[in-house]
């Protein structure tokens, strides 16, 4: 069965300080990868996500994820934080090749912003 | 594109009252997800439908809910009777199929309160 992990719930860091939010995932298939972050009173939207190719995938506002195929993990990072990324982070994996559109998150990462 | 519209976005109600969470998807989307957010379970999948037939609800936590979608533009989820304990976001979300890795998007959430 599929799963995904999120090893922090919360992450502290000073403001234009890197941050690194880590993700794993479990699968006995290919998958695909997906971060996506909550404003605060907002919805979801997509960040970035990995459907093939590089494994260095870009999103927006400077973020950027990893995929590791052997690690099993699609950590995202960002070189420089800014108070304006203080939400929380959902890294989420649906299978590939498939028709099922059902995709499974993890329980999210609160990045806090310190000033 | 307007995105995923929800009403109401906010609702208090008082234990025992009827719910109904309405949800337009995004024209031309055909799958639609319900999701229920608390800080103690975090994100959950209650119900999906594809081409609007529900695929899988097994999320769905009890009798008391239902949803339905009549149409490719509209769903409901509807809380009978409602408890303080569903006092959560109820996300509606759409998403285009025929291809794993499709992005999912969100709407803004409606807030339930249950005194």
């Amino acid at each position: 069965a599929q799963s995904v992990t999120q090893l922090d719930s919360q992450v502290p860091v000073f403001e234009e300080a890197p941050v690194e939010l880590r993700c794993n995932y479990s699968s006995s298939v290919s998958v695909y990868l997906f971060w996506y972050v909550q404003y605060p009173n907002q919805g979801l939207q997509l960040l970035l996500k990995y459907l093939s190719g590089s494994t260095l995938v870009k999103g927006i506002n400077g973020f950027e994820a990893e995929f590791n195929k052997s690690q099993t993990s699609f950590h995202l990072r960002k070189p420089s934080v800014h108070i304006s990324d203080t939400a929380e982070y959902f890294c989420a994996v649906t299978f590939s090749g498939g028709r099922d559109d059902k995709i499974i998150f993890g329980k999210g990462t609160r990045l806090h912003i310190l000033p | 594109d307007a995105g995923v519209i929800q009403s109401p976005r906010h609702e208090v109600t008082e234990m025992g009252q009827e719910v109904t969470l309405r949800c337009k998807p995004i024209s031309g989307h055909n799958s639609l997800f319900w999701y229920r957010q608390t800080m103690m379970r975090g994100l959950e999948l209650l119900i999906y439908f594809n081409n609007n037939v529900p695929i899988d609800d097994s999320g769905m936590p009890e009798d008391r809910f239902s949803a339905k979608m009549p149409n490719a533009s509209f769903s409901t989820l509807k809380i009978q009777p409602s408890e303080p304990r569903d006092s959560a976001v109820y996300f509606c979300a759409s998403s285009w199929t025929g291809l794993s890795g499709n992005t999912i998007y969100f709407g803004e959430g409606s807030w339930l309160t249950v005194v």
